[in-house]
């Protein structure tokens, strides 16, 4: 399994875009990249996910260099309700057990 | 539609007592999976199930930790036993199918207090 290295912290205010990037360098062929996000007393929740370059929906952004041994969350004009854990996650396309590692703490302050 | 429904919410029990938590994975599910989460710490997998089947238990402490998924659907995790060092956030979780590519819905989770 791919281990995952992202930052504990971050801070942010609103309106600004944050970017929180994760680093996986040992990433096979076959694994994706998601991202979830957990808010205090909930379970996670699916962001994004990618494989290759750049995917966009309507929550956020992902970027992934053509090396795929990082990713980029970019999450644009960030809102107090955006202060959560943010998990990177990397997993076989023909297997995953969802391995979380301990996440960055977004605080988006006013 | 509803999503995954976990239940109780919270659980306060004394040490060496028994404890059960119960799962209801979104419909047309085949994945489910129970995790621990532990404060200021990311959810750890205890048991995945693809089907009825447990493909990966690895990570279940046996000795006092049992799980089933009888007919492929709901599911409980039990502990006995429980300990101290169980107090946590029981998640569960399901998907469509166990690939790295399919997007798993948690639910609510568990919290347990053991005194």
């Amino acid at each position: 399994l791919a281990k995952t290295t992202q930052p504990i912290s971050m801070d942010s205010y609103e309106g600004q875009e944050v970017n929180i990037t994760c680093s996986h360098n040992n990433i096979a062929t076959n694994d994706y990249i998601t991202w979830y996000q957990q808010f205090p007393s909930q379970g996670p929740r699916f962001i994004i996910q990618g494989y290759k370059t750049k995917v966009t929906n309507e929550v956020a952004s992902l970027f992934i260099p053509a090396d795929r041994k990082s990713s980029t969350l970019s999450l644009p004009r960030v809102s107090l309700s955006d202060t959560a854990v943010y998990y990177c996650l990397v997993g076989d396309i023909g297997y995953s057990t969802l391995t979380f590692g301990k996440g960055t703490m977004l605080l988006v302050s006013p | 539609e509803a999503g995954v429904v976990q239940s109780p919410r919270y659980k306060i029990i004394e040490k060496k007592q028994p404890v059960a938590f119960w799962c209801n994975p979104i419909s047309g599910h085949n994945t489910l999976y129970w995790y621990r989460q532990n404060l200021g710490q990311g959810p750890e997998l205890l048991i995945r199930y693809e089907n009825e089947e447990a493909v990966d238990d690895s990570q279940l402490p046996k000795d006092r930790f049992s799980a089933e998924r009888l007919k492929g659907v709901d599911s409980t995790l039990k502990i006995q036993p429980a300990e101290l060092g169980d107090s946590a956030v029981y998640l569960c979780a399901s998907s469509l199918d166990g690939t790295g590519n399919t997007e798993a819905f948690f639910g609510q989770g568990t919290r347990l207090t053991v005194v």
